[in-house]
């Protein structure tokens, strides 16, 4: 069964700073997703990596993966309040679940 | 662009009721996902349906079901609720296992 593993689990970081959320996963996954989730919302998906030196970026946020290491991080640049939510890794696993990571929760401060 | 509908948004149920939720998905799409979050935590896979057929199950309690309609809506069904129920539980769909998109879920709350 895939596992996923994502840290840290908070952060706290001041705006205009740079930051890293990693995600690590147990076993193959036919595709990397990471979500946004504003408190008692939905999931807003952000980017779904599907191979090996995938690298996708949206604004402030940009995502990579890399399939030998199981590894995917996504990179924070110059934070600002907006961007401040919780943030999940996924791994698509057995064609149609998602299993989740715990969640960063990102809080970006003046 | 259409989204994926949830109803009831909210739900306030005593213990020992029953629940049942429903899943409108995106036009077109054919497969039907549910997950459920507990406070603080990440989404868990409950079950999901294809071409109205239960295609895989994951961590779902025998006190629920759910089934997919000729329409593609779902329904989950919960019976005998338990405090430990009260959740956000989320619908998903996607087109043949493609990519799946969330629905704004329901926030079931059980006293």
């Amino acid at each position: 069964e895939l596992k996923v593993e994502q840290n840290p689990l908070f952060l706290s970081m001041q705006e205009g700073k740079n930051y890293t959320i990693y995600c690590n996963y147990s076993t193959t996954s036919d595709r990397l997703y990471w979500y946004r989730q504003d408190p008692g919302k939905s999931l807003e998906s952000l980017f779904v990596l599907l191979s090996n030196g995938a690298v996708k970026q949206e604004g402030r946020l940009m995502a990579s993966l890399d399939t030998k290491a199981r590894l995917s991080t996504l990179h924070i640049t110059a934070a600002v309040h907006d961007l401040s939510a919780t943030y999940f890794c996924a791994g698509l696993y057995n064609t149609d679940k998602l299993i989740f990571g715990t969640g960063t929760r990102l809080q970006v401060f003046p | 662009a259409a989204g994926v509908i949830q109803s009831p948004r909210h739900l306030i149920k005593e213990k020992r009721e029953t629940a049942t939720l429903k899943c409108y998905p995106i036009p077109r799409h054919d497969t039907v996902y549910w997950y459920q979050q507990g406070p603080g935590q990440d989404p868990q896979f409950l079950i999901s349906f294809y071409e109205k057929m239960q295609s895989d199950k994951g961590s779902i309690p025998d006190r629920f079901s759910a089934q997919q309609f000729s329409d593609y809506h779902s329904e989950l069904n919960m019976s005998s609720l338990e405090l430990g129920d009260s959740a956000l539980y989320f619908c998903a769909s996607s087109r043949t296992y493609n990519e799946q998109f969330f629905g704004p879920g329901t926030r079931l709350t059980v006293l």
